[in-house]
C-alpha cells in the first residue's frame, strides 16, 4: 500500500503570512497532484507535477515536486482568506491498465484575516 | 459541462435502512470512482470502473457495499443494510485515462448520516 503523509494536520495563520505544507512517501510516484477541498464540495486539482525537482507556479501558489518522486511542498505567499480549505496531495503510480490516486489526509488551512 | 453530479447531497436515513447513492460523470471521461471522506480515515478510494466496468472494488467496506455502472452517464453506490459507522461523506469522481496531468473532477459529495 502506498502511503503519503501530509503535515501539518492543521495550520492557522494571520492573512500577509507565508507557509509550507508537505506532503512525503516511502514510495515513488510517476506524478503527484494538489487538490483544494473546501468546505461542502469535492476536492479541486490546482496542479500536477510529473518530473523530479519539478517547481509550478499558480500565482501565489508554488508547488515543488522532490527529486526522487518521493515527496511534494506547497509554498502560499502572502496568504489571503480564500486561501482557506483543505489541501489534499495525491499519487499516481499507474499499472497496466489502471489509473487511480492514493490521497493523503490533507492539510487543514485557516487564514484569519 | 455541468460537471460531476451527486445526489442526494444530503441523506439521513435510520439504521437498517437501504441507502443509494447517485452520480452522474462528465460524458466522455471512461473511468468513475467512488471515495469515502471521514475525518479519520480521509479519502479511502471503495471501487472504480473503467468503460462501465468494475476494475477495483478491494476497497468496497464488506458485502453491504455494492455498486453498478449500467451506463456510460450513471453510477450507483448501494448500503443496504446501512450502519452508523457508514456516516460520511461519499463522493464520485471522473476521469479519462491519459498521461500524467488529467486530475480527477469530482461531485460535490453526499454526505450520509445514518442514525
Amino acid at each position: 500500500t502506498q502511503l503519503l503523509e501530509q503535515s501539518p494536520q492543521f495550520l492557522s495563520i494571520q492573512e500577509g503570512e507565508n507557509l509550507t505544507v508537505y506532503c512525503n512517501s516511502s514510495s515513488v510516484f510517476s506524478s503527484l497532484q494538489w487538490y483544494r477541498q473546501e468546505p461542502g464540495e469535492g476536492p479541486v486539482l490546482l496542479v500536477t507535477v510529473v518530473t523530479g525537482g519539478e517547481v509550478k507556479k499558480l500565482k501565489r501558489l508554488t508547488f515543488q515536486f522532490g527529486d526522487a518522486r518521493k515527496d511534494s511542498s506547497l509554498h502560499i505567499t502572502a496568504a489571503q482568506p480564500g486561501d482557506t480549505g483543505l489541501y489534499l496531495c495525491a499519487g499516481a503510480n499507474p499499472g497496466a491498465g489502471s489509473y487511480q490516486l492514493t490521497f493523503g489526509k490533507g492539510t487543514k488551512l485557516s487564514v484569519i484575516p | 459541462d455541468a460537471g460531476v453530479i451527486q445526489s442526494p447531497r444530503h441523506e439521513v436515513t435510520e439504521m437498517g435502512q437501504e441507502v443509494t447513492l447517485r452520480c452522474k460523470p462528465i460524458s466522455g471521461h471512461d473511468y468513475l470512482f467512488w471515495y469515502r471522506q471521514t475525518m479519520m480515515r480521509g479519502l479511502e478510494l471503495l471501487i472504480y470502473f473503467n468503460n462501465n466496468v468494475p476494475i477495483d472494488d478491494s476497497g468496497m467496506p464488506e458485502d453491504r457495499f455494492s455498486a453498478k455502472m449500467p451506463n456510460a452517464s450513471f453510477s450507483t453506490l448501494k448500503i443496504q443494510p446501512s450502519e452508523p459507522r457508514d456516516s460520511a461523506v461519499y463522493f464520485c469522481a471522473s476521469s479519462f485515462f491519459a498521461p500524467p496531468g488529467i486530475g480527477y473532477t469530482f461531485g460535490s459529495g453526499t454526505r450520509l448520516t445514518v442514525v
